[in-house]
């Protein structure tokens, strides 16, 4: 059964960092690119970031590049997001989420699976 | 990279048919069919409910279906159901940016 399960969300005072986490578990990890996507309280979801299967190629939103840092280690089959120089406006909650499609940027489609997410709330 | 645009909100009774919009550009929607969309329960996270414009995830009800043209996909739900109370949210992959681009969402009431 596929699982990917976040970790890492908390409060934090603005300007402060974090580093979110999503272990995953019941397939190749190393096969499948990955994103992190956000939703604000009460709005909508935005994507945040991807990250090919081997960690070679990455993309950012405009509204978080310079900022954010996605990452993965394939030996641990986790997903990482660090997040510097927090704003309020980063409050929401963070999911990860899988691409069926492999491990390659120039081949992704969608999302076929997701974590539960995990709530960073930035605020002092 | 502005969002795509659905409707903010849409409203059925049950056994009805409705669509729900989501217009892009042509360098983003119009420009492959890597559209997706995803339903999302109070609470919850999304799920995929179409991906690549009209393909549906095994599991998913044949009561949904996908279409696109142009530059505006759609999201169609047949026989609606009280179970489909929910927001519903598209996306566009572009390849050519490397980048995903969601739709405002939109929330489905089931009269």
């Amino acid at each position: 059964e596929v699982q990917l399960v976040e970790s890492g969300g908390g409060l934090v005072q603005p300007g402060g960092s974090l580093r979110l986490s999503c272990a995953a578990s019941g397939f190749a990890f190393n096969n499948y690119a990955f994103s992190w996507v956000r939703q604000a309280p009460g709005k909508g979801l935005e994507w945040v970031s991807v990250i090919s299967g081997s960690g070679g190629s990455t993309n950012y939103a405009d509204s978080v590049k310079g900022r954010f840092t996605i990452s993965r280690d394939n030996s641990k089959n986790t997903l990482y997001l660090h997040i510097n120089s927090l704003r309020p406006e980063d409050t929401a909650v963070y999911y990860c989420a899988r691409d069926p499609r492999g491990r390659f940027l120039e081949l992704l489609s969608n999302f076929d699976y997701w974590g539960q997410g995990t709530l960073v709330a930035v605020s002092s | 990279q502005s969002g795509l645009t659905q409707p903010a909100s849409l409203s059925g009774s049950p056994g009805q048919s409705i669509s729900i919009s989501c217009t892009g550009t042509s360098s983003d929607v119009g420009s492959y069919n890597l559209v997706s969309w995803y339903q999302q329960r109070p609470g919850k996270a999304p799920q995929l409910m179409i991906y690549e414009v009209s393909e549906r995830p095994s599991g998913i009800s044949n009561r949904f279906s996908g279409s696109k043209s142009g530059n505006t996909a759609s999201l169609t739900i047949s026989g609606l159901q009280a179970e489909d109370e929910a927001d519903y949210y598209c996306c566009s992959y572009t390849r050519s940016t490397k980048t995903f681009l969601f739709g405002g969402g939109t929330k489905l009431t089931v009269l």
